[in-house]
């Protein structure tokens, strides 16, 4: 089953333009990651947020979480053609603390057009 | 290696078959993930191993799949008489005990035909 639910399923921008990205969850957490990944490839962690967490930059990345409506988003800035894939948010919801077993949404297909 | 190494990355076989996928982790993770990826979908949990012992096996669909790592290293997902409906692609992940940061294989895509 799948925890995680992005929304939306597809965004399309142009270059330079910001691309925001939400997911919603149903069961309490210990922390939420988002990853990415291109066509045909492995994932790639961008970002973790624990759960006492409220917000969180890396570079170009924001990532906010409200435990109170079970959601996070993700905020690319300024984004680039190098920037279209799909995103994923991933929660950890282990019993007795963080044991790191996650469960991933469908997904959000970014496209940045040049 | 540098990074966690799946093969083969991809596999056809037929419906019925006996199929294995290895996973060779990055050098230090002890903990190990498989996923499996249906086309337009999020990775699905399948099982996820602490050292040589499964933690938690609890995504894997049935009986006609079992996964080991002997030496707490290496680990092979193994399907028994495959069915079209296993086909997928199967990533594998090892984790980074400080950050928790999971580190993605490349995946072995199965076509069962």
């Amino acid at each position: 089953s799948q925890q995680g639910e992005e929304d939306p399923q597809a965004l399309s921008i142009q270059e330079g333009e910001n691309a925001t990205m939400n997911c919603s969850y149903k069961t309490s957490i210990n922390n939420l990651q988002w990853y990415r990944q291109n066509s045909g490839r492995g994932l790639v962690h961008l970002i973790l947020i624990r759960s006492n967490e409220r917000e969180k930059h890396s570079g170009r990345l924001r990532v906010t979480l409200d435990t109170s409506k079970k959601s996070s988003s993700l905020l690319i800035t300024a984004s680039r053609a190098a920037d279209t894939a799909s995103y994923f948010c991933a929660t950890d919801a282990g019993s007795g603390g963080s044991n790191y077993k996650l469960t991933f949404g469908k997904g959000t297909l970014l496209t940045v057009n040049p | 290696g540098a990074g966690v190494s799946q093969t083969p990355s991809n596999k056809v076989t037929e419906k019925g078959k006996y199929v294995e996928l290895r996973c060779d982790p990055i050098s230090g993770h002890t903990a190990l993930y498989w996923y499996r990826q249906s086309l337009g979908q999020g990775p699905e949990f399948l099982i996820y191993f602490q050292g040589t012992g499964a933690a938690d096996d609890s995504g894997l669909p049935n009986d006609r799949f079992f996964a080991v790592r002997p030496e707490g290293s290496v680990s092979t997902l193994k399907i028994q008489r495959t069915e079209r409906g296993d086909s997928a692609v199967y990533l594998c992940a090892s984790r980074q005990t400080v950050t928790g940061e999971l580190f993605f294989g490349e995946g072995s895509r199965l076509t069962v035909l």
